[in-house]
């Protein structure tokens, strides 16, 4: 079992729809990253968070330590939000990835 | 300011033949990793360094890999000879501090090489 487990694997919606994303981890952490990767790109960071939530534009992020869970939401998603989204344990000086969620939204 | 940049983007080889990947941090970042990402699959860490010293190498193929950070600033990653199963996108990621667990990472573009 993977250390970082995201589902689900593949997602497609319609222009405008709420979309969530999930992730669960096994290992103890200093924070929890979600992480953006644009076919061909490079990844840039969303969120990094600890505790509670966070928001940024229509993009929110949530977790709870205690249920090691975290989610992404997006809002009245877009076809620019088309895109590998990855969520990374961090602890222990590293990252430790899951293999991302393929969003596709379509206009 | 610029952020990690990684050069080249893209490397066709044939197996058997040696190949070079190229990062320059953010500066004043001495931490920096090296990661390999398979298709489909989140990126594994390779190496990290702190300023010039390689502190994990442990998941680094040392049969055919190595890593170089002369100078703590950038980096080179080699495979010699490049087999077909290293066909992946490498990517080099820097932060401020040795503690990347709680602090924001910054990622280059990746350079993707594709054995034949």
């Amino acid at each position: 079992k993977n250390e970082v487990e995201q589902s689900p694997q593949n997602l497609t919606a319609q222009e405008g729809e709420f979309i969530t994303i999930n992730c669960s981890y096994s290992v103890g952490i200093s924070a929890l990253h979600w992480l953006q990767q644009h076919p061909g790109g490079g990844i840039v960071s969303l969120f990094m968070l600890s505790s509670g939530k966070k928001k940024h534009g229509r993009l929110i992020a949530t977790i709870n330590i205690q249920e090691k869970h975290s989610s992404l939401h997006i809002t009245a998603s877009h076809p620019r939000d088309s895109a590998v989204y990855i969520c990374a344990a961090g602890s222990n000086y590293k990252l430790t990835f899951g293999k991302g969620t393929l969003l596709t939204v379509n206009p | 300011e610029a952020g990690v940049v990684q050069s080249p983007r893209y490397k066709i080889i044939e197996k058997k033949q040696p190949v070079a990947f190229w990062c320059n941090p953010i500066s004043g970042h001495n931490t920096l990793y090296w990661y390999r990402q398979n298709l489909g699959q989140g990126p594994e860490l390779l190496i990290r360094y702190e300023n010039e010293e390689a502190v994990d190498d442990s998941q680094l193929p040392k049969d055919r890999f190595s890593a170089e950070r002369l100078k703590g600033v950038d980096s080179t990653l080699k495979i010699q000879p490049a087999e077909l199963g290293d066909s992946a996108v490498y990517l080099c990621a820097s932060c401020g501090s040795s503690w990347l667990g709680n602090t924001e990472a910054f990622f280059g573009q990746g350079t993707r090489l594709t054995v034949v």
